[in-house]
């Protein structure tokens, strides 16, 4: 089993809609979770960090967390073109300096 | 978030060269820096982890003598890609671990090497 595994899409969704993004990890130490966002050609970008279990909300992003299922998502309300990119699930396993653990990401396409 | 700094953004050279691509981080102290690279379409590939004033702990079938990392301070750290060969050109990219901000970790803007 892969230790972070995501659906790698594309998931396509239209102009407005939800888009859930899913990831699930394998360790259950994990303690740290984390999405970023991939354009194309560009170096991810943190957008949400959660830690503990349930939701956590920034602007049109909600993170949600389930550690006895070992689940994380992400879902992207009123989703807009420029969402369209590829989206990183990351763990952290151990302490501070050890390196996140990636999923090989999921692509969004937003539909205008 | 904090902001990681990567230098050049694109650099092409020539078959046998060494290039070096540099990672700042500008507003904290980054205690712990890591190189990836990424071929198009492709995941990221961690390289190596480099603590600062430590020698960097190399993935398995990473070169060490071929790319050579350096993180001498709290807010520098260097990749030099030595002896470059086409196979060698890919999206090199930086992220640092630091100051206070835990476990969260934040990339530089990439470095697209090409070898010619």
């Amino acid at each position: 089993q892969k230790e972070v595994e995501q659906n790698s899409g594309p998931l396509s969704v239209p102009e407005g809609a939800i888009a859930s993004l899913n990831c699930t990890y394998s360790d259950r130490v994990s303690q740290s979770f984390f999405w970023y966002r991939q354009y194309s050609g560009k170096s991810p970008e943190l957008i949400m960090s959660i830690y503990s279990n349930g939701d956590k909300e920034d602007g049109r992003f909600t993170a949600q967390l389930n550690k006895a299922s070992q689940y994380v998502s992400l879902l992207i309300r009123d989703s807009q073109p420029s969402d369209s990119a590829t989206y990183l699930c990351a763990v952290n396993r151990g302490s501070g300096n050890t390196p996140l653990v990636f999923g090989k990401g999921t692509r969004l396409s937003v539909i205008a | 978030g904090a902001v990681v700094s990567q230098h050049p953004s694109r650099v092409i050279c020539k078959s046998g060269t060494s290039v070096k691509i540099e990672c700042r981080s500008l507003d904290f102290q980054a205690t712990t820096m890591f190189w990836y690279r990424q071929f198009p379409k492709k995941s990221l590939m961690l390289m190596a982890t480099s603590n600062e004033g430590s020698k960097a702990t190399y993935e398995q079938g990473v070169e060490k003598d071929k790319f050579l990392i350096n993180h001498a301070s709290l807010t520098l750290s260097t990749l030099t890609v030595t002896s470059a060969h086409p196979e060698d050109s890919s999206f090199y990219i930086c992220s640092a671990k630091g100051g206070g901000y835990g476990t969260e970790a934040f990339f530089g803007q990439g470095t697209r090497l090409t070898v010619v």
